[in-house]
């Protein structure tokens, strides 16, 4: 699976509109952007993911790129529980079980 | 839906003993995987069943660790003669159909901590 690069940390406020960038230049066709995020003490959360097109859900909006080398999770009026670890991974479908998590982007959000 | 359940949350063993960690995966998820993750190595895939059958434990350290899923309902990592290095946060995982649903969920972990 294709490495992929984030921020090491960004920091927001309540209600604010956050845009986490994740860059994956050399990502495959078959590949897959997956989004999971993780708090201390608890197992990763899965976000959202998407292939090609923009993808909405209740957690988050997945913005992929037109030449899928770069995309954005989008996070809506935040709050102090969207705090975490954030992580970018690629995966084929069918692939590998083995999930590579980087060192994510640590979201902070402040009252 | 109570998702993926781990017990015990916590879990402190002494050099030598031998540590069970148990996992409930979500009802209907045909696919149970775990992990362990440190600071330090991160997030390491260890085994993982589909439709209870051993799949692919390419990533079971290959002494003392061995996993089993007897049912459905129910999976187990044990660990014979726990290490200080065996110390870590165990998480399992299930997913609805590995291969076309690939989405993970994960438990909260179990923290093994060996003195």
């Amino acid at each position: 699976d294709a490495k992929t690069t984030q921020p090491d940390s960004m920091e927001s406020t309540e209600g604010e509109t956050v845009h986490l960038p994740c860059s994956h230049a050399t990502i495959s066709g078959n590949e897959y952007i997956y989004w999971y995020r993780q708090v201390p003490l608890q197992g990763p959360e899965y976000v959202t993911h998407g292939l090609q097109q923009n993808t909405t859900n209740s957690m988050a909006f997945l913005a992929i790129a037109s030449d899928r080398k770069s995309s954005t999770l989008i996070l809506t009026h935040v709050s102090l529980r969207d705090a975490a670890v954030y992580h970018c991974i690629l995966r084929v479908q069918g692939g590998s079980a083995k999930l590579i998590f980087g060192e994510g982007t640590k979201l902070t959000v402040s009252s | 839906n109570a998702g993926v359940i781990q017990t015990p949350r916590h879990k402190v063993t002494g050099k030598g003993q031998e540590a069970t960690l148990w996992c409930e995966p979500i009802s209907g998820h045909s696919a149970v995987f775990w992990y362990r993750q440190t600071i330090v190595q991160g997030l390491e895939f260890l085994t993982y069943f589909r439709n209870q059958a051993p799949i692919d434990d390419s990533g079971m350290p290959k002494e003392r660790f061995s996993a089993q899923m007897p049912n459905q309902s129910h999976s187990t990592l044990k660990i014979q003669s726990t290490q200080p290095q065996d110390s870590a946060v165990y998480l399992c995982a299930s997913s609805l159909d590995w291969g076309r649903a690939e989405t993970l969920y994960f438990g909260s972990g179990t923290r093994l901590t060996v003195l």
